[in-house]
């Protein structure tokens, strides 16, 4: 009965691979968010979808593309990884609303990727 | 562009000790604020949050903050600090009109037993 989790924990690959990491959230939200967090644990806000409408997308290299087939769900697929990208990506949903009165979010348990 | 401030970035404190961190941003309409803490290895998990009413608010585990709207801050406090308190704070803020949350760059509390 895990709110917000992801998959996988541990990713581990070479550079050039490509990699999806996936996100559910069964809290019932409406919008969806994807952190990088770095090695000095610099929350990065990269993405996020509301009702699977793209709304932020922040500066992010085009490798990154996201995906939202429904509300529960937000995916992350990355194209020809590079070292720069290990780091923490933290899945993570919430209520918002755009004017005022925004839910706290809640965050998965993190994916650990790591580029060699 | 609004920003989130951290001035504290590592905290060590022996138990039993006050604690207080700084928060400031930048921004001068309505905000709604928040701390996060994150436990070595594991994921944010909010300790509370302030959205209206009264500025003093109290969260989980003996934490409180306060808003101070002149000040654009929401320092957090707790009287007395545990070993287990040990980890990673974040202030966050969204503002009205986004559905952004811009987060502080953390402090890193250690607590000596």
């Amino acid at each position: 009965d895990t709110a917000v989790s992801q998959t996988p924990k541990y990713l581990v690959t070479q550079m050039g691979n490509d990699k999806s990491i996936k996100c559910e959230q069964n809290l019932g939200h409406d919008t969806m968010y994807w952190y990088k967090q770095d090695s000095k644990k610099f929350l990065k806000i990269m993405f996020s979808y509301n009702n699977k409408e793209l709304i932020i997308n922040e500066t992010v290299p085009n490798r990154f593309s996201p995906k939202s087939p429904d509300k529960a769900h937000l995916n992350l697929h990355i194209n020809s990884l590079e070292l720069g990208d290990s780091a923490v990506y933290f899945c993570a949903s919430s209520q918002a609303h755009r004017l005022a009165g925004a839910d706290e979010q809640f965050f998965g348990p993190g994916t650990r990727l790591t580029v060699l | 562009a609004q920003s989130v401030s951290q001035h504290n970035h590592h905290v060590i404190l022996s138990e039993a000790a006050s604690l207080e961190l700084g928060c400031n941003y930048s921004y001068g309409g309505t905000v709604n604020l928040f701390w996060y803490v994150q436990y070595p290895g594991q994921h944010l998990q909010l300790l509370l949050k302030y959205f209206s009413g009264d500025p003093l608010v109290k969260g989980i585990k003996g934490f409180e903050a306060e808003f101070i709207k002149s000040k654009f801050s929401f320092n957090l406090r707790k009287p007395s600090v545990q070993w287990s308190d040990t980890a990673e704070y974040f202030c966050a803020v969204k503002t009205s009109g986004t559905y952004k949350y811009i987060f502080g760059t953390g402090t890193r509390l250690k607590v000596l037993a």
